[in-house]
């Protein structure tokens, strides 16, 4: 069966422009969530939906936004971007119900994102 | 709040040694511990997962060990091979409001010489 999907691959932005990003989960997967990668700081939580509802929130400034559909694929966007959002962005799905196996997260091929 | 760490950072080893890789955390109370694989620029590859109540898990030539009470985990690799050659990323999740929020380490660096 299909992956997660992440679109696009690469962006390039210039500072103060906003952006958005698709993530498309596994089929038949509720849970998705965003992840920040950068050399410096690794991999930091963004965000978490289930179900449409925001289940998580990370430590990220209000610039940083998601929502999620009802066919469960979810967008993030950053607005007034600066140099330092420069990132990989990854995105995980899993089927979302509690316990063991079924929060086995897969990670799509992320969005690698250059601000200038 | 839960910290992930792993060491070594980097692990250079020639072609067919059985190597091991550590990862420890700060607050046992996880709902399960993930080993992945990052190659360069690309996303994460699921590796294991060992469910809070398991001890550890086989996949092929890796075993991946936990140990609750000591905030630990091991990720073994037999006859390594130069395809092995990746980052491998330990992450645990927190069963904090139903959330499936990872916290990762900075990853194991590791090269395997032909």
């Amino acid at each position: 069966k299909a992956g997660v999907t992440q679109t696009p691959r690469y962006l390039i932005k210039t500072r103060g422009q906003q952006v958005t990003l698709s993530c498309s989960p596994i089929s038949g997967h509720r849970s998705v969530s965003w992840y920040q990668q950068t050399p410096g700081q690794g991999l930091q939580f963004l965000f978490e939906y289930f179900s449409e509802t925001q289940r998580n929130k990370g430590n990220f400034p209000g610039r940083f936004s998601g929502r999620q559909f009802s066919n469960s694929r979810s967008e993030m966007n950053v607005s007034t971007l600066e140099l330092g959002d420069s990132a990989l962005y990854l995105c995980a799905s899993s089927w979302g119900l509690a316990g063991g196996l079924y929060n086995e997260q897969f990670f799509g091929p992320g969005t690698r994102l250059t601000v200038l | 709040k839960q910290e992930v760490t792993q060491i070594p950072a980097a692990l250079s080893v020639p072609e067919g040694e059985n190597l091991v890789l550590n990862c420890s955390f700060t607050d046992s109370a996880i709902y399960n511990l993930q080993w992945f694989r990052q190659d360069p620029g690309k996303g994460l590859t699921s590796l294991l997962l060992i469910q809070s109540s398991q001890r550890e898990q086989t996949s092929g030539r890796l075993n991946a060990s936990l140990d609750k009470s000591s905030g630990r985990s091991t990720l073994y690799i037999a006859a390594s091979q130069p395809g092995d050659s990746a980052t491998y990323l330990c992450a645990v999740q927190d069963p904090v409001g139903g959330s499936e929020k990872l916290v990762f380490g900075k990853g194991t660096k590791l090269t395997v010489n032909p």
